[in-house]
């Protein structure tokens, strides 16, 4: 089976930087996804990693891991809107472009 | 605003009625997929269409459940006598080959069922 693991809450404070661990295990491994949700709102896409290292893009940085099926998102100059959840999401070859999703990581940001 | 729309936004209805959602993705967009998420978790994949054909279903899609694309355009998921069980977010998403990797979600149906 599929089995995607992440922590359930976080905080930091503004300005900190925060690091969201997500650890997988799945066949047909073909992609890691790192979704921010916001409270009642709908997922939107941080970042994707197909081969070993780290992508950043701003302040969001991701990293994987292929042989330790280990990712990580690094959040820099935290800010208030900050504040969600976030989802690790893997896709496997067996689902077709379809993603598996972990049960998200809940940051809370405070000043 | 993603570019991908949901109706209705909420929906409250009693156990055993029928209930359809609509979802309308980015024009171009020739892939959709339904997910289904409850509080505290991680959307669950429902189903998946390119084009018009249905090409992946999930375990999760019980016979109570149908979705459809006719036109490979706009796609409805209905649900038939409705369990409590069902009561979830339920979530659309679109993508292509020229969007990359990334899905693009919609805000969300809200499904209560009292």
């Amino acid at each position: 089976g599929q089995n995607i693991d992440q922590p359930t809450e976080m905080t930091a404070t503004e300005g900190a930087i925060v690091q969201i661990n997500c650890t997988y295990q799945t066949s047909g491994f073909n992609g890691l996804f790192w979704y921010q949700q916001h409270a009642g709102e709908a997922p939107t896409f941080l970042s994707y990693n197909v081969l070993d290292g780290l992508e950043e893009k701003g302040r969001f940085s991701s990293f994987l891991s292929r042989s330790k099926g280990y990712s990580y998102l690094l959040l820099k100059e935290l800010q208030m809107k900050d504040s969600a959840s976030y989802l690790c999401a893997v896709r496997v070859f067996q689902a077709g472009t379809a993603l598996i999703f972990g049960k998200g990581t809940t940051l809370s940001v405070s000043s | 605003d993603t570019g991908v729309s949901q109706n209705p936004r909420h929906k409250i209805t009693k156990r055993g009625q029928n209930v359809t959602f609509r979802c309308d993705p980015i024009s171009e967009h020739n892939r959709l997929y339904w997910y289904r998420q409850t509080l505290g978790q991680g959307p669950e994949f429902l189903t998946y269409f390119q084009n018009e054909a249905q090409l992946e279903k999930s375990r999760l899609l019980s016979d109570r459940f149908s979705a459809e694309r006719p036109k490979g355009s706009f796609s409805t998921l209905e649900i038939q006598r409705t369990e409590q069980g069902d009561s979830a977010m339920y979530l659309c998403a679109s993508m292509n080959r020229a969007s990359g990797n990334e899905q693009f979600f919609g805000p969300g149906t809200r499904l209560t069922v009292l």
